[in-house]
């Protein structure tokens, strides 16, 4: 069974400080990985995924993550905050012998202060 | 950009009452998917829709749940006599195909409240 964990319900950073959020995965094999951003009232948007072709990913609005397979971790980074980057965000994880479905993790809402 | 689109934005109902909650998905997209979040819990797979029948379904989409793709455009999740912990967001889902982690597009969803 896929599982996912995002450590920190809440994380508050200062604007212009590093993003760090945390996701560990448990799957018997590599799995494929997501990173999604949700802001107030919207859907689900797709930051970035890893597919196990480079294990540094480059996503929208200058976020990355790095897949770690012996950590089982897949966090998310960004170098410097902005405001707008205040959202929830989820890390999924899916596999194709399970149909694709997404697991997700239980979210991590990040806070940026001016 | 194409996007998926839900509606109604925000459904009240009566216990026992069905509701229909309807999605368009990305016009060339094959495979269709719906997912709830109960406020405060996980985001959870419900079912997967591809070539009009399911493909895979979660322990939670029980006999009260049903989907349909009534036409080219449109994929419905119908929920017969809905319970108070059927209240939750209800997003949709499509993609082009289940390919090497094939990014999954979500709508913006339905939030359902059952009184």
């Amino acid at each position: 069974a896929q599982s996912v964990t995002q450590l920190g319900s809440h994380v508050s950073v200062s604007e212009g400080a590093l993003v760090l959020l945390r996701c560990n995965y448990s799957s018997s094999v590599p799995p494929y990985l997501f990173w999604y951003v949700q802001y107030p009232n919207q859907g689900l948007q797709l930051l970035l995924k890893y597919t196990s072709a480079a294990t540094l990913v480059k996503g929208i609005n200058g976020f990355e993550a790095e897949f770690k397979k012996s950590e089982t971790s897949f966090h998310l980074t960004k170098p410097s905050a902005h405001m707008r980057d205040a959202a929830e965000y989820f890390c999924a994880v899916s596999r194709r012998e399970y149909g694709n479905k997404l697991v997700f993790g239980a979210g991590t809402i990040l806070r940026v202060k001016s | 950009e194409p996007e998926v689109t839900q509606t109604p934005s925000h459904q009240v109902t009566q216990m026992g009452q069905e509701v229909i909650l309807r999605c368009v998905p990305i016009s060339n997209h094959l495979y269709f998917y719906w997912y709830r979040q109960i406020l405060g819990q996980k985001v959870e797979f419900l079912v997967s829709f591809y070539n009009n029948e399911i493909s895979e379904k979660s322990e939670i989409f029980d006999d009260q749940f049903s989907v349909e793709r009534p036409d080219g455009s449109n994929f419905t999740l119908k929920i017969r006599s809905t319970k108070l912990e059927d209240s939750a967001m209800y997003f949709c889902a499509s993609s082009e195909s289940v390919g090497s982690g094939d990014t999954q597009y979500f709508g913006p969803g339905t939030r359902l409240t059952v009184l």
